[in-house]
Protein backbone atom coordinates (compact mmCIF):
# COMPACT_ATOMS: atom_id res chain seq x y z
CA UNK A 1 0.00 0.00 0.00
CA UNK A 2 0.72 3.63 -0.37
CA UNK A 3 3.43 4.75 2.44
CA UNK A 4 3.97 8.51 2.90
CA UNK A 5 6.60 10.04 4.78
CA UNK A 6 7.40 13.62 5.81
CA UNK A 7 10.24 15.84 7.05
CA UNK A 8 10.97 17.48 9.03
CA UNK A 9 8.95 16.17 12.27
CA UNK A 10 9.41 20.05 13.98
CA UNK A 11 10.06 23.25 12.34
CA UNK A 12 10.52 26.58 14.30
CA UNK A 13 11.11 29.80 12.21
CA UNK A 14 10.63 33.27 12.95
CA UNK A 15 7.79 35.36 11.93
CA UNK A 16 8.55 36.29 8.34
CA UNK A 17 10.58 34.02 7.27
CA UNK A 18 9.91 31.15 5.09
CA UNK A 19 8.56 27.43 5.74
CA UNK A 20 9.07 23.90 3.71
CA UNK A 21 7.95 20.68 4.61
CA UNK A 22 8.72 18.11 2.06
CA UNK A 23 7.05 14.49 1.46
CA UNK A 24 7.21 11.19 -0.75
CA UNK A 25 5.20 9.14 -1.51
CA UNK A 26 5.88 4.81 -2.55
CA UNK A 27 2.87 4.79 -4.91
CA UNK A 28 3.04 5.77 -8.50
CA UNK A 29 -0.51 5.28 -8.67
CA UNK A 30 -1.05 8.16 -6.30
CA UNK A 31 -2.71 11.25 -7.78
CA UNK A 32 -4.17 13.64 -5.44
CA UNK A 33 -1.79 15.08 -2.75
CA UNK A 34 -4.02 17.59 0.12
CA UNK A 35 -1.93 19.05 2.76
CA UNK A 36 -4.03 19.72 6.31
CA UNK A 37 -3.59 22.09 8.86
CA UNK A 38 -4.62 21.05 12.33
CA UNK A 39 -4.40 23.34 15.43
CA UNK A 40 -4.77 21.30 18.30
CA UNK A 41 -7.27 19.50 19.42
CA UNK A 42 -9.13 20.55 16.16
CA UNK A 43 -9.87 18.84 13.04
CA UNK A 44 -7.68 18.59 10.16
CA UNK A 45 -8.23 21.55 7.91
CA UNK A 46 -7.43 21.47 4.20
CA UNK A 47 -5.09 24.35 3.04
CA UNK A 48 -4.44 23.33 -0.56
CA UNK A 49 -4.03 20.06 -2.64
CA UNK A 50 -2.58 19.75 -5.90
CA UNK A 51 -3.06 17.19 -8.19
CA UNK A 52 -0.50 15.17 -10.42
CA UNK A 53 -1.35 16.69 -13.73
CA UNK A 54 0.38 20.17 -12.53
CA UNK A 55 3.46 20.84 -10.94
CA UNK A 56 2.76 23.97 -9.03
CA UNK A 57 0.02 25.34 -7.33
CA UNK A 58 -0.25 28.80 -5.29
CA UNK A 59 -2.71 30.39 -3.02
CA UNK A 60 -1.87 33.55 -1.78
CA UNK A 61 1.08 32.53 0.76
CA UNK A 62 1.15 28.90 0.70
CA UNK A 63 2.31 26.97 -2.76
CA UNK A 64 2.40 23.51 -3.36
CA UNK A 65 5.19 21.88 -5.80
CA UNK A 66 4.78 18.11 -7.33
CA UNK A 67 7.55 15.80 -8.71
CA UNK A 68 6.08 12.87 -9.92
CA UNK A 69 9.37 11.42 -11.61
CA UNK A 70 10.65 11.83 -7.68
CA UNK A 71 7.51 10.67 -6.25
CA UNK A 72 7.75 14.05 -3.77
CA UNK A 73 5.88 16.84 -3.10
CA UNK A 74 6.43 20.43 -1.19
CA UNK A 75 4.23 22.97 0.63
CA UNK A 76 6.05 26.26 0.90
CA UNK A 77 4.20 28.97 3.37
CA UNK A 78 6.13 32.74 2.57
CA UNK A 79 5.72 35.51 4.92
CA UNK A 80 5.13 33.17 8.15
CA UNK A 81 2.67 34.73 10.63
CA UNK A 82 2.43 33.26 14.42
CA UNK A 83 -1.01 32.17 13.55
CA UNK A 84 0.27 29.51 10.76
CA UNK A 85 2.08 27.69 13.96
CA UNK A 86 0.55 24.28 13.74
CA UNK A 87 0.36 20.53 12.72
CA UNK A 88 0.72 20.42 9.05
CA UNK A 89 0.08 17.12 7.77
CA UNK A 90 0.68 15.81 3.95
CA UNK A 91 -1.43 12.94 2.40
CA UNK A 92 -2.07 10.72 -0.96
CA UNK A 93 -4.21 8.94 -2.40
CA UNK A 94 -5.84 7.90 -6.06
CA UNK A 95 -8.79 7.86 -8.17
CA UNK A 96 -10.97 4.95 -6.36
CA UNK A 97 -8.83 4.33 -2.96
CA UNK A 98 -10.58 7.56 -1.65
CA UNK A 99 -8.92 6.78 1.55
CA UNK A 100 -5.97 9.09 2.46
CA UNK A 101 -2.32 8.27 3.37
CA UNK A 102 -1.33 10.66 5.79
CA UNK A 103 2.26 11.72 6.52
CA UNK A 104 3.55 11.70 10.02
CA UNK A 105 3.29 15.28 10.71
CA UNK A 106 4.74 18.56 10.83
CA UNK A 107 4.34 20.55 13.98
CA UNK A 108 5.74 24.34 13.04
CA UNK A 109 6.20 27.17 15.35
CA UNK A 110 6.33 30.47 14.07
CA UNK A 111 8.23 32.93 16.61
CA UNK A 112 6.95 36.05 16.81
CA UNK B 1 -17.52 23.77 2.61
CA UNK B 2 -18.72 20.25 2.98
CA UNK B 3 -19.77 19.78 6.82
CA UNK B 4 -19.08 16.70 8.90
CA UNK B 5 -20.13 16.43 12.14
CA UNK B 6 -19.05 14.26 15.30
CA UNK B 7 -20.61 13.27 18.66
CA UNK B 8 -19.86 13.36 21.26
CA UNK B 9 -16.92 15.15 20.96
CA UNK B 10 -15.03 14.25 24.52
CA UNK B 11 -16.67 10.79 26.29
CA UNK B 12 -15.02 9.02 29.64
CA UNK B 13 -16.40 5.71 30.13
CA UNK B 14 -15.38 2.47 32.68
CA UNK B 15 -13.12 -0.59 31.24
CA UNK B 16 -15.36 -3.04 29.79
CA UNK B 17 -17.89 -0.88 28.75
CA UNK B 18 -18.73 -0.18 25.27
CA UNK B 19 -18.97 3.55 23.48
CA UNK B 20 -20.95 4.42 20.22
CA UNK B 21 -19.15 7.34 17.93
CA UNK B 22 -21.58 9.01 15.54
CA UNK B 23 -20.23 10.55 12.32
CA UNK B 24 -22.95 12.74 10.49
CA UNK B 25 -22.78 14.36 6.83
CA UNK B 26 -24.72 17.32 7.30
CA UNK B 27 -25.35 18.70 3.42
CA UNK B 28 -24.10 15.50 1.32
CA UNK B 29 -24.60 12.21 0.70
CA UNK B 30 -21.48 10.00 1.86
CA UNK B 31 -22.05 6.63 0.71
CA UNK B 32 -18.06 6.26 1.62
CA UNK B 33 -16.89 7.44 5.28
CA UNK B 34 -13.23 6.97 6.98
CA UNK B 35 -12.52 6.19 10.43
CA UNK B 36 -8.74 7.62 12.01
CA UNK B 37 -7.61 6.88 15.22
CA UNK B 38 -4.75 9.81 16.04
CA UNK B 39 -2.19 9.22 19.37
CA UNK B 40 -1.46 12.46 21.07
CA UNK B 41 1.34 13.92 18.83
CA UNK B 42 1.25 11.40 16.26
CA UNK B 43 -0.64 11.12 12.58
CA UNK B 44 -4.22 9.97 11.49
CA UNK B 45 -3.63 6.30 10.79
CA UNK B 46 -7.43 4.85 9.21
CA UNK B 47 -9.10 2.14 10.65
CA UNK B 48 -11.29 1.36 8.45
CA UNK B 49 -13.96 2.66 5.33
CA UNK B 50 -17.42 2.27 5.95
CA UNK B 51 -19.51 1.65 2.84
CA UNK B 52 -23.39 2.25 3.40
CA UNK B 53 -25.19 -0.53 3.09
CA UNK B 54 -22.26 -2.76 3.42
CA UNK B 55 -20.12 -4.34 5.70
CA UNK B 56 -17.12 -2.26 6.79
CA UNK B 57 -13.33 -2.37 5.42
CA UNK B 58 -10.87 -2.86 8.16
CA UNK B 59 -7.30 -2.05 7.80
CA UNK B 60 -4.82 -4.37 8.37
CA UNK B 61 -4.57 -4.53 12.23
CA UNK B 62 -7.98 -3.39 13.30
CA UNK B 63 -10.02 -6.35 15.39
CA UNK B 64 -13.19 -5.47 13.27
CA UNK B 65 -15.10 -7.09 16.28
CA UNK B 66 -13.55 -4.09 19.03
CA UNK B 67 -14.44 -1.66 16.59
CA UNK B 68 -17.58 -1.94 15.24
CA UNK B 69 -18.84 0.28 11.86
CA UNK B 70 -22.54 0.52 10.52
CA UNK B 71 -23.14 2.76 8.17
CA UNK B 72 -27.25 2.62 7.83
CA UNK B 73 -27.92 5.67 5.85
CA UNK B 74 -26.16 7.82 3.33
CA UNK B 75 -25.40 10.69 5.96
CA UNK B 76 -24.44 8.54 9.00
CA UNK B 77 -21.70 6.14 10.17
CA UNK B 78 -21.19 4.83 13.63
CA UNK B 79 -18.45 3.42 15.65
CA UNK B 80 -18.64 1.30 18.65
CA UNK B 81 -15.89 0.88 20.84
CA UNK B 82 -16.59 -2.89 22.22
CA UNK B 83 -15.47 -3.67 25.52
CA UNK B 84 -13.41 -0.54 25.97
CA UNK B 85 -9.77 -0.86 27.64
CA UNK B 86 -7.52 1.90 28.56
CA UNK B 87 -5.79 1.50 25.45
CA UNK B 88 -8.52 2.26 23.36
CA UNK B 89 -8.16 6.07 24.80
CA UNK B 90 -7.45 8.38 21.71
CA UNK B 91 -8.87 10.76 19.68
CA UNK B 92 -10.73 9.38 17.24
CA UNK B 93 -12.09 10.85 13.94
CA UNK B 94 -14.10 10.48 10.67
CA UNK B 95 -14.16 12.43 7.65
CA UNK B 96 -16.15 12.03 4.02
CA UNK B 97 -15.94 13.61 0.76
CA UNK B 98 -18.67 14.57 -1.19
CA UNK B 99 -17.20 14.19 -4.74
CA UNK B 100 -14.86 11.44 -4.77
CA UNK B 101 -10.73 12.29 -4.33
CA UNK B 102 -11.97 15.99 -3.80
CA UNK B 103 -11.28 17.50 -0.70
CA UNK B 104 -12.02 15.27 2.82
CA UNK B 105 -14.26 17.07 5.53
CA UNK B 106 -13.36 15.72 8.73
CA UNK B 107 -15.70 15.52 12.19
CA UNK B 108 -14.53 17.16 15.32
CA UNK B 109 -13.36 13.96 16.48
CA UNK B 110 -13.96 12.17 19.34
CA UNK B 111 -11.64 12.00 22.63
CA UNK B 112 -12.45 8.95 24.37
CA UNK B 113 -11.11 8.39 27.58
CA UNK B 114 -10.89 5.04 29.24
CA UNK B 115 -10.94 4.32 32.80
Amino acid sequence: GENVEQHPSTLSVQEGDSAVIKCTYSDSASNYFPWYKQELGKRPQLIIDIRSNVGEKKDQRIAVTLNKTAKHFSLHITETQPEDSAVYFCAATYTGRRALTFGSGTRLQVQP
Amino acid sequence: GAVVSQHPSWVICKSGTSVKIECRSLDFQATTMFWYRQFPKQSLMLMATSNEGSKATYEQGVEKDKFLINHASLTLSTLTVTSAHPEDSSFYICSASPVVNTEAFFGQGTRLTVV
